[in-house]
């Protein structure tokens, strides 16, 4: 299973871009790149998940370079809501579900 | 209805109760999860359910009991427990494994 690294925190403030970058750097083939967010005593949610490239939701940007190595979340113009735990994940499209790990997570804190 | 419920919301036991956890989705997935989570830590997969078959069982002591009497509900049982269980309990459903996860809100564990 591919370890990921991620900042243990991060701030920012409000209106705001937020990049926050995730290292896996022996993802394999078959890995994808997952991304949730969790606010204090709630269950995570998740955000945005790709292969490789740029994909783009109503929420979130995910930038995945050439390499996969490593993976970029953008978060554009952030509010005080966004303040939360993200978790970067990484596994097998296939049996991902079978062997879910939840990285250490990097708190952002947006400021006003 | 796109919700995880979980019930109850807290949830404080001795050492020698017997209590159950419980989860319930009706969005037609097929599979579940439990997870465990400590205070600042990220959430530790213990069960996965998949088509109402136990797949994982992630070495948990066998003070904790699954179970899935259909494909919307989903038990987790309790005996004996010590008090470094006190924890946040998620439970999480997908379409198949290999989607993204919803999370319920978690019950607060207490283990006096």
């Amino acid at each position: 299973l591919a370890k990921t690294t991620q900042p243990i925190s991060m701030d920012s403030y409000e209106g705001q871009e937020v990049n926050i970058t995730c290292s896996h750097n022996n993802i394999a083939t078959n890995d994808y790149i997952t991304w949730y967010q969790q606010f204090p005593s709630q269950g995570p949610r998740f955000i945005i998940q790709g292969y490789k490239t740029k994909v783009t939701n109503e929420v979130a940007s995910l930038f995945i370079p050439a390499d996969r190595k490593s993976s970029t979340l953008s978060l554009p113009r952030v509010s005080l809501s966004d303040t939360a735990v993200y978790y970067c994940l990484v596994g097998d499209i296939l049996t991902g579900g079978f062997k879910t790990i939840f990285g250490a997570g990097t708190r952002l804190f947006v400021k006003a | 209805d796109t919700e995880v419920t979980q019930t109850p919301k807290h949830l404080v036991m001795g050492m020698t109760n017997k209590k159950s956890l419980k989860c319930e989705q009706h969005m037609g997935h097929r599979a579940m999860y439990w997870y465990k989570q400590k205070a600042k830590k990220p959430p530790e997969l213990m069960f996965v359910y998949s088509y109402e078959k136990l797949s994982i069982n992630e070495s948990v002591p066998s003070r904790f009991s699954p179970e899935c009497p259909n494909s919307s509900l989903l038990n987790l049982h309790l005996h004996a427990l010590q008090p470094e269980d006190s924890a946040l309990y998620l439970c999480a459903s997908s379409q198949e494994p290999v989607n993204e996860q919803f999370f319920g809100p978690g019950t607060r564990l207490t283990v006096l």
